[in-house]
C-alpha cells in the first residue's frame, strides 16, 4: 500500500530559476491538492484537482506558479523565476470524492518539497 | 470563511503527563475537524477526525479530541505523554466548497516532552 509521494524531498536553487516539483498521489484518488507551509506556519491551501480538471486556485498561486495533472494521475507544480519568498515546504495530497458515510473527506499528505531559494 | 485558531504555539511537558491542546474554530456550518502530526520534514499524518458523529473522538497513539459546539472547540488530549509524541500538531477544519473540501489549518503548537 503506497501513499503520497513527492520528488524531490530537497530542492536548493538560486533566485530567478525555474523549478519543477512532482506529486504522486494515492491510486484509486481523483482529488489532488496543493498546499504551502512556511516556516512556523500551518499549510496554506494552493490549488486543487479533481481528476486533470484544475478547479480553484488560491490567491496565494501567483502567475508565476503553474499547476497541471494531465492525466488525472501524477501532478507537477511549477515555479517560474523564484524569488526567496517561494522558500516554503510544497505539500500535496489526495483524497478520495465526498460521499456521504465515506470517508472522503480525509485528505492524505506526501513527505513535502522542502524548497530553498537563495 | 472559516478559521482555526490554536492556542500556545509551544507546549511542554513531563514525560507521563498529561497532554492538553488547545484549538478554536470558526465556521458558520457543521464543521468536519482535524488533527494532523508532522514530525521533522516530513508530511502529516491524520490523528483523529470528528464528522459529526460522536463528539468524543479517539485516535491513533492514544490520542482523543472532544468536539464541544457551544465553546467551538477541538482540543487534543492525551492521558500520558511519550518522548515520541514531540512534535508539531495542527488542527485543520474543512471547508466544503464547490462540492470540495479544501482544509484551513491552524498555525501549529509545538508539543516538547522532557524527562
Amino acid at each position: 500500500d503506497t501513499g503520497v509521494s513527492q520528488d524531490p524531498r530537497h530542492k536548493i536553487t538560486k533566485r530567478g530559476q525555474n523549478v519543477t516539483f512532482r506529486c504522486d498521489p494515492i491510486s484509486e484518488h481523483n482529488r489532488l491538492y496543493w498546499y504551502r507551509q512556511t516556516l512556523g506556519q500551518g499549510p496554506e491551501f494552493l490549488t486543487y484537482f479533481q481528476n486533470e480538471a484544475q478547479l480553484e486556485k488560491s490567491r496565494l498561486l501567483s502567475d508565476r506558479f503553474s499547476a497541471e495533472r494531465p492525466k488525472g494521475s501524477f501532478s507537477t507544480l511549477e515555479i517560474q523565476r523564484t524569488e526567496q519568498g517561494d522558500s516554503a515546504m510544497y505539500l500535496c495530497a489526495s483524497s478520495l470524492p465526498n460521499i456521504p458515510g465515506l470517508a472522503g473527506h480525509e485528505q492524505f499528505f506526501g513527505p513535502g518539497t522542502r524548497l530553498t531559494v537563495l | 470563511a472559516q478559521s482555526v485558531t490554536q492556542l500556545g504555539s509551544h507546549v511542554s511537558v513531563s514525560e507521563g503527563a498529561l497532554v492538553l491542546l488547545r484549538c478554536n474554530y470558526s465556521s458558520s456550518v457543521p464543521p468536519y475537524l482535524f488533527w494532523y502530526v508532522q514530525y521533522p520534514n516530513q508530511g502529516l499524518q491524520l490523528l483523529l477526525k470528528y464528522t459529526s458523529a460522536a463528539t468524543l473522538v479517539k485516535g491513533i497513539n492514544g490520542f482523543e479530541a472532544e468536539f464541544k459546539k457551544s465553546e467551538t472547540s477541538f482540543h487534543l488530549t492525551k492521558p500520558s505523554a511519550h518522548m515520541s509524541d514531540a512534535a508539531e500538531y495542527f488542527c485543520a477544519v474543512s471547508e466544503f466548497s464547490g462540492g470540495y473540501n479544501k482544509l484551513i489549518f491552524g498555525a501549529g503548537t509545538r508539543l516538547a516532552v522532557h524527562p
